[in-house]
């Protein structure tokens, strides 16, 4: 069966770290988007990318970056990470179709102390 | 300015009763609406949508949701609630871009 999967489930690091997160799908979608999730915020749209090689910045993209060499993969780079980016990331996916349905991963839990 | 509005942060209703969550939105055009419910510790999964047509638009596990062109809203709604619908519930518009903060249902036995 098709799946989105990020890793590491959980992750602690020291501010100022360089952090990567990993998101990878089996469902071919063009597209992919990584959010943050914190109380009262609901999901804020960090990047997203419509294809290999397409990336934009999202709402709060200050201080993340993403590549996409290929179809399945959209890691999430923290460059030097703050106390500010402790959060729970998601990943997600969907065709390219700007209606379809999001596919999410299960998210990964990161505390930067 | 795009945006999605959820007004209530928590809601309590009893096993039976019936639910309503509210959802407004701001957007230029004519919006791809949807609502997503996400359990502790899980990923966000599709409830259900709305694209064009019929207003009246049927999900998964009951729910149901009505899109309201003149009051800019998509309220969910079921009529009898069960213990395992204690969720968190996320309203959507567009692509993926905007969600609102979401409503916590609990439960009551």
């Amino acid at each position: 069966d098709a799946e989105i999967t990020q890793s590491p489930r959980h992750k602690i690091t020291e501010t100022g770290r360089q952090v990567t997160l990993a998101c990878h799908q089996t469902w071919n979608h063009n597209n992919m988007f990584w959010y943050r999730q914190d109380l009262g915020h609901g999901l804020r749209l960090i990047h997203y990318s419509y294809g290999v090689q397409d990336t934009n910045k999202g709402e709060v993209s200050d201080g993340y970056s993403v590549s996409r060499s290929n179809t399945e993969d959209l890691p999430l780079t923290l460059e030097s990470a703050a106390s500010s980016q402790t959060s729970v990331y998601f990943c997600a996916s969907s065709t390219g179709f700007s209606g379809d349905t999001q596919y999410f991963g299960p998210g990964t839990r990161l505390t930067v102390l | 300015a795009q945006s999605v509005t959820q007004p209530d942060i928590h809601i309590t209703v009893s096993e039976g009763a019936s639910l309503e969550l509210r959802c407004n939105y701001s957007y230029g055009a004519t919006p791809y609406l949807f609502w997503y419910v996400q359990s502790p510790g899980q990923g966000l999964q599709l409830l259900l949508k709305y694209f064009s047509g019929d207003t009246l638009v049927q999900g998964i596990k009951g729910f149901e949701a009505e899109f309201k062109r003149s009051q800019s809203s998509f309220n969910l709604r079921k009529p009898s609630v069960h213990w395992s619908d204690a969720a968190e519930y996320f309203c959507a518009v567009g692509g993926g871009f905007y969600f609102g903060s979401g409503t916590k249902l609990n439960v009551k036995p």
